[in-house]
């Protein structure tokens, strides 16, 4: 398909991990992203991972890339209240102002 | 202070009216975005500048101009507003000195809600 795709919602509970999919759209894709939004806020660089990587941890997040599949997950270990929040998954061609982005995960962490 | 300031942060307006959303960056960045987001289908690219002389259409131009006034300005103009224009519109500027080597990282505006009524 054309288009970035994420589920619109994830609940977990508090402590728990919370695993956010994607698949994007372009297997040229040179860079991948995870932007986070808080409510009446804009969008935040979370992570990224390059092309050529499978895996990219960062304390409680790890990225993992398939790109047969062109899926990419983000791992939030210990998920906690104050990660309540969207969360886009973005492509980008390496040099190219061609961003592509999900429509958004909704994370809800309940206590 | 923030980074990227968007005005109005909030506006109500009528059908047919024309309206102006403004973005200043203190980031120094050359390249800068106009996207609008709406529930369930993520961020659009309306238009982007990748300088003060540059100026391109993106996935959605239709019904919006915009200019680049200098390099720190970008603003974002509805000629006749519609109700289905109703959205939130982000501004977001990035590097094109890190995206040659490194994530071109965009950095976004708190947004400016905007209802068409």
């Amino acid at each position: 398909g054309e288009d970035v795709e994420q589920s619109l919602f994830l609940s977990v509970r508090e402590g728990d991990s919370s695993v956010i999919n994607c698949t994007y759209t372009d297997s040229s894709s040179t860079y991948l992203y995870w932007y986070k939004q808080e409510p009446g806020a804009g969008l935040q660089l979370l992570t990224y991972i390059f092309s050529n990587m499978d895996m990219k941890q960062d304390q409680r997040l790890t990225v993992l890339l398939n790109k047969k599949d062109k899926h990419l997950s983000l791992r939030i270990a210990d998920t906690q209240t104050g990660d309540s929040a969207i969360y886009f998954c973005a492509e980008n061609v390496y040099n190219n102002n061609d961003m592509r982005f999900g429509a958004g995960t909704r994370l809800t962490v309940k206590p | 202070d923030a980074d990227v300031t968007q005005t109005p942060r909030n506006r109500i307006t009528k059908t047919g009216k024309r309206i102006m959303l403004e973005c200043s960056q203190t980031k120094g960045h050359d390249r800068m975005y106009w996207y609008r987001q709406d529930p369930g289908l993520g961020l659009r690219l309306i238009y982007y500048s990748f300088d003060v002389k540059d100026i391109n259409k993106g996935e959605i131009s239709d019904g919006y101009s915009v200019s680049r006034q200098a390099q720190a300005k970008f603003s974002l103009s509805l000629e006749s507003a519609i109700p289905n224009q109703t959205a939130l519109y982000f501004c977001a500027t990035s590097d094109s000195r890190v995206s040659g080597r490194g994530t071109g990282e965009l950095f976004f505006g708190e947004g400016s809600r905007l209802t068409v009524l």
